[in-house]
């Protein structure tokens, strides 16, 4: 099972200020397949990019996904307050499953 | 536009069955390229994926959870179920339906959640 580890845990930023999560595989990752998602307290998670870059409907274009193979990145490149929230990737593999990672919780400094 | 609830009991007793259903409004559950799925989210952790199922019956599962589970979806209703047997403490936990985009695999519509709770 591939296990996909975020990092930081936690991200301490100002409004304007760019954000760079992480998401690393365990084994290679089809970037077709490798997503991101924001969660706000109480609300379900939104589905922010699929196929590791390209953008859901609605979403600013400050937010952009970029990598492949094992490492994988969600930018935002200036930060609004609404953007404070936790993130998650997500992964679908070989064996017919999803796995999330832990998520990254931006928070406002 | 479409909309997903999920709706089933609160409150489960350790060892009983946990059954969970979602309806779907605005759409149809046959609609082709989409699986329907359930994922889960203890009080102050993270996003489990626990079982996604097309409209024909084709399903899979988390091998962590597989031996409990049995998903079902009833096209008459527009719905899908879970059944989750034996539970214990460790399946306390916001349940999200959630539909997939086949091609992609991503969840791009989700219900509100449910919060479950298992306690005696």
């Amino acid at each position: 099972e591939i296990v996909l580890t975020q990092s930081p845990g936690t991200l301490s930023l100002s409004p304007g200020e760019r954000a760079t999560l992480s998401c690393r595989a365990s084994q290679s990752v089809s970037s077709t397949y490798l997503a991101w998602y924001q969660q706000k307290p109480g609300q379900a998670p939104r589905l922010l990019i699929y196929g590791a870059s390209s953008r859901a409907t609605g979403i600013p274009d400050r937010f952009s996904g970029s990598g492949s193979g094992t490492d994988f990145i969600l930018t935002i490149s200036r930060l609004e307050p609404e953007d404070f929230a936790a993130y998650y990737c997500q992964q679908f593999g070989s064996s017919r499953g999803f796995t999330f990672g832990q998520g990254t919780k931006l928070e406002i400094k | 536009q479409l909309q997903l609830e999920e709706s089933g009991p609160g409150l489960v007793k350790p060892s009983e069955t946990l059954s969970l259903t979602c309806t779907v409004s605005g759409g149809s559950i046959t609609s082709s390229g989409y699986y329907w799925g359930w994922i889960r989210q203890p009080p102050g952790k993270g996003l489990e994926w626990i079982a996604s199922i097309f409209h024909n019956g084709d399903s899979y599962f988390n091998s962590s959870l597989k031996s409990r589970l049995t998903i079902s979806v009833d096209t008459a209703k527009n719905q899908f179920s879970l059944n989750l047997t034996s539970v214990t403490a460790a399946d306390t936990a916001i349940y999200y339906c959630a539909r997939h985009i086949a091609m992609i695999r991503v969840c791009d519509i989700w219900g509100q959640g449910t919060m479950v709770a298992v306690s005696s």
